[in-house]
């Protein structure tokens, strides 16, 4: 089965500049996850998706971050205006997203680096 | 609060040596725990998983863990280990009644393997 699809896989800007990431996630599953992966430490959540609606964006930075999961398939990240600390891997995860401990498990996509400069 | 501390920000072994990666786990609950790697440019892939079942964990590659519940520990051990083990290796922990779909990363230890 074919896994998570991410693009770009890099992406450098200036600050101030805007930049959006683009996910697909595994065919099926109804949970779609971003992260921050900052150099030197473990992915930190942004906002995680069930179907087309928001479930938690508690760490999402509002005031330049956005995401939509339109149509409840593919998902796009956008930053605007970037920052020099918004320079990280974005990574994107899907799950099937059913309670039971079985369709728990986050599958990864390999991931979008961005720099900021 | 749900947290985990990877203990060695880098472990260095030879080819065919054990292979130790310590992580300590803080939780007011029972938790359910994971070991992920992430090869270089890749995505991260699960590795194994605690779920309050059986303590001793066998995960793929060789790999496993121990939850000691006495010790607030999660630690991850190969026999030997092999060149494509060079890898970052995290420790994770979900957060209550979240349907295990919420994760908490460690800030992860990175394994060099020497020939």
């Amino acid at each position: 089965e074919a896994g998570v699809a991410q693009s770009p896989r890099y992406k450098i800007i200036e600050k101030r500049q805007s930049v959006a990431f683009w996910c697909n996630p595994i065919s099926g599953h109804a949970t779609l996850y971003w992260y921050q992966q900052i150099l030197g430490q473990g992915p930190k959540l942004l906002i995680q998706f069930q179907n087309n609606g928001v479930v938690d964006d508690s760490q999402l930075p509002k005031d330049r971050f956005s995401a939509e999961r339109l149509k409840g398939v593919d998902s796009t990240l956008k930053i605007q205006p970037a920052k020099l600390e918004d320079s990280a891997v974005y990574l994107c995860a899907s799950s099937l997203g059913r309670q039971d401990r079985v369709a728990w498990e986050q599958y990864f996509g390999p991931g979008t680096r961005l720099t900021v400069t | 609060a749900q947290s985990v501390t990877q203990l060695d920000s880098h472990v260095s072994v030879s080819e065919g040596t054990p292979v130790l990666l310590r992580c300590n786990y803080s939780s007011s609950y029972s938790p359910s725990l994971f070991w992920y790697v992430q090869h270089p440019n890749k995505g991260l892939q699960l590795l194994l998983k605690y779920t309050s079942a059986a303590t001793l964990v066998k995960g793929i590659n060789g790999f496993e863990a121990e939850f000691k519940k006495s010790e607030t520990s999660f630690h991850l051990t190969k026999p030997s280990a092999h060149m494509s083990d060079a890898a970052e290796y995290f420790c994770v922990v979900t957060l209550p009644n979240t349907g295990f779909q919420k994760l908490v990363f460690g800030t992860g230890t990175r394994l060099l393997v020497s020939p």
